[in-house]
């Protein structure tokens, strides 16, 4: 069984630019979640989905951005006119419905650098 | 607010050491904590957990156990190996397990 993969594993790219990043959870996992991880630093919550909704969005820093899973499985996280400040690993993980055991799963991260 | 604190790294021991990781957190309510561990070019994976107070998790020899009084979840292991060279990140989650917070993590470096 594969795991949660994550697209592009490195992206770099210039201060302004438009940037999308994909996640590809566990099948039949119904719960997904978007962190950011800067150096040094330990994950930071963004955005939860539950299904194709995004059940909380509270983490997200600004209206730059933006996530969505429109079926229910792979999810994107945009970000818009991208700022150096941007630049970090983000991290997507994924747990099955209904579980009480709490375990995330995630994956290698895409690790975004705006120059 | 939610937070974790964990001691800073790196930490450098050699094979066979007692190992501790220290683990305080502030939260509302009970909440579940976690230790997840990241191997280098690997992504996080759950090492143990407890869900309320007194709880010991446990796996790979490590243990933590949920102390609420003095809010802490320190992470052991009586003898540790090369293997476990890794980035260790405290967490905790309010029960819905909605919003993870973690920990700046804390890098283990263990010499033959």
């Amino acid at each position: 069984g594969a795991g949660v993969s994550q697209t592009p594993s490195n992206k770099v790219t210039e201060k302004g630019k438009y940037v999308e990043l994909r996640c590809d959870p566990i099948s039949g996992h119904t719960a997904l979640y978007w962190y950011r991880q800067s150096l040094g630093q330990g994950p930071e919550f963004l955005i939860y989905f539950q299904g194709t909704g995004a059940a909380d969005d509270s983490g997200l820093p600004n209206d730059r951005f933006f996530a969505v899973r429109p079926e229910g499985s792979v999810s994107t996280l945009k970000i818009q006119r991208t700022e150096r400040g941007d630049s970090a690993v983000y991290l997507c993980a994924s747990s099955p419905q209904g579980q009480s055991t709490g375990e995330l799963f995630f994956g290698e991260g895409s690790r975004l650098t705006v120059l | 607010g939610n937070s974790v604190t964990q001691m800073e790294g790196p930490v450098t021991l050699s094979e066979e050491a007692f190992l501790t990781i220290n683990c305080t957190y502030t939260a509302t309510g009970y909440p579940s904590l976690f230790w997840y561990v990241q191997y280098p070019g690997e992504g996080l994976q759950l090492l143990l957990k407890a869900t309320k107070a007194d709880d010991k998790g446990s796996n790979k020899g490590f243990e933590a156990t949920y102390r609420k009084e003095t809010t802490s979840f320190h992470l052991e292991k009586g003898s540790v190996q090369v293997s476990d060279s890794a980035v260790y990140f405290c967490a905790l989650s309010g029960n819905n397990f909605n919003k993870f917070y973690f920990g700046s993590g804390t890098k283990l470096n263990v010499k033959p």
